[in-house]
Formats: C-alpha cells, structure tokens, sequence
C-alpha cells in the first residue's frame, strides 16, 4: 500500500518570500501522479500542481513548482513570492497510473502567509 | 478540466436523519468518488461509485450507512444514514477527467450533525 507523509504540520511565510512545503511517500510502483492540492478556509480541494513520474522534468505552475526527486521518493512544492491568498491547507496526494485507482493523501500542512 | 456541483453546500442535521448529497459534473466522466474529510483530517476516500452497478466501497465503510447511487455518467449521489455527531463531517465528490490522469473535486458539503 502507498503511504504519503507531510512532516510540516503548519508553516508560515512573509508576504513576497519563498516557502518550501514538504513530501515523501512510500510506493512500489514506477509508474504514478502526485499531486499538490490548496483547501483553503472555502474547504473547495483546489488542484496546484501534478508530476507524473516517468517525466525527469520538474512540474511548474506560475510561482508553485514542484522538487521530485523519484529515487528519494521526495516530492516538495516551492511557492514563490507568497501572497496572502496562498494562506490553505496544502495537500500531498499519490496516484497509481493505472486507470481507475484512487488519491492517497498526506496529513496537510496548513501554510500561513503573513502580511 | 471538468465542473463539478455539489448539493447542499452546508447543512445540519438531526441525529438519526438521513441526507442525500448530489454530485453533478458538466461533462461525462468514467470515474467518480466519494471522500469525507473529518474536522482537522485529511480526505478518506468512502467509495468509487460506478456507473450501473454497485459502488465499491473503502475498508471501514458500508454500503448501509453511505448508500451511493450513480444512475449515469454525469450524477451521482450519496447518502448518509442514520447520521450521529460522528458524521460531521466535509463530504467531497471528486472525478477523475478524461485523460485519465487528474482528479477534480466538487465544492464540499460540509454536514453538522446536532
């Protein structure tokens, strides 16, 4: 079975600096997605960004990018120049390529943006 | 990527009611699930709910207390029965697109059982 770890239970970050949220997961597989998702107080799951394992190239979104290390099993989601809409719970989350598997979660982080 | 609608958005419930939570996508999706995320937890995922059959539920969940119906690929419900406090909780439908390979969720209907 896959497990997800988020070993940063809440972080926080000064509007328009750099935060590191962070991931490690436990698989078998060599094939799989992971994903970033953002809840913030709405509770509406909002997608930041997906890696899919066979790709060596780290995944980027704008100011959210992703550090995937596939040998360490590593998956950590860099926010550049934070803003205050940041402020959420941040989500983890694994995914067997295979068709029809499900989202495996990490704990969240909740990530607080100070002005 | 898909839209996805849930309703209600928020409710409360008395104990030892049943609510149906609707789930409506704009477009024809293979995969549909169910997950509930309790007050400060993650997601768990309750069920996939299969089109024209029986849903397949998680370890730790019952077809008797979570019936799910999904009569097309479009609409899917889920029940909560015979709800207590335990049951409050954000209940997420989630559909995975087209290409196979990214999971979208609804808005949550969060459920406050008194």
């Amino acid at each position: 079975a896959q497990t997800v770890t988020q070993s940063q239970p809440e972080m926080s970050v000064q509007e328009a600096e750099t935060v590191t949220l962070s991931c490690t997961y436990d698989t078998s597989e060599n094939n799989y997605y992971l994903f970033w998702y953002k809840q913030p107080p709405s509770r509406q799951m909002i997608l930041v960004i997906r890696q899919e394992a066979y790709k060596q190239q780290n995944a980027t979104e704008n100011r959210f990018s992703v550090n995937f290390q596939k040998a360490a099993k590593s998956f950590s989601l860099k926010i550049s120049d934070s803003q205050l809409g940041d402020t959420a719970m941040y989500f983890c989350a694994f995914m067997k390529r295979e068709y029809g598997n499900k989202l495996v979660f990490g704990a969240g982080t909740i990530l607080r943006v100070k002005s | 990527s898909a839209v996805i609608s849930q309703k209600p958005s928020r409710d409360i419930c008395q104990r030892g009611t049943s609510l149906t939570i609707q789930c409506q996508v704009d477009s024809q999706v293979t995969m549909m699930f169910w997950y509930r995320q309790q007050p400060g937890q993650s997601l768990t995922l309750i069920a996939t709910a299969n089109q024209g059959s029986e849903a397949t539920y998680e370890s730790g969940f019952v077809i008797d207390k979570f019936p799910i119906s999904r009569p097309n690929l479009t609409f899917s419900t889920l029940t909560v029965s015979n709800m207590s406090p335990e049951d409050s909780s954000i209940y997420l439908c989630s559909v995975r697109d087209t290409s196979g390979n990214t999971i979208y969720f609804g808005e949550g209907s969060w459920l406050t059982v008194v």
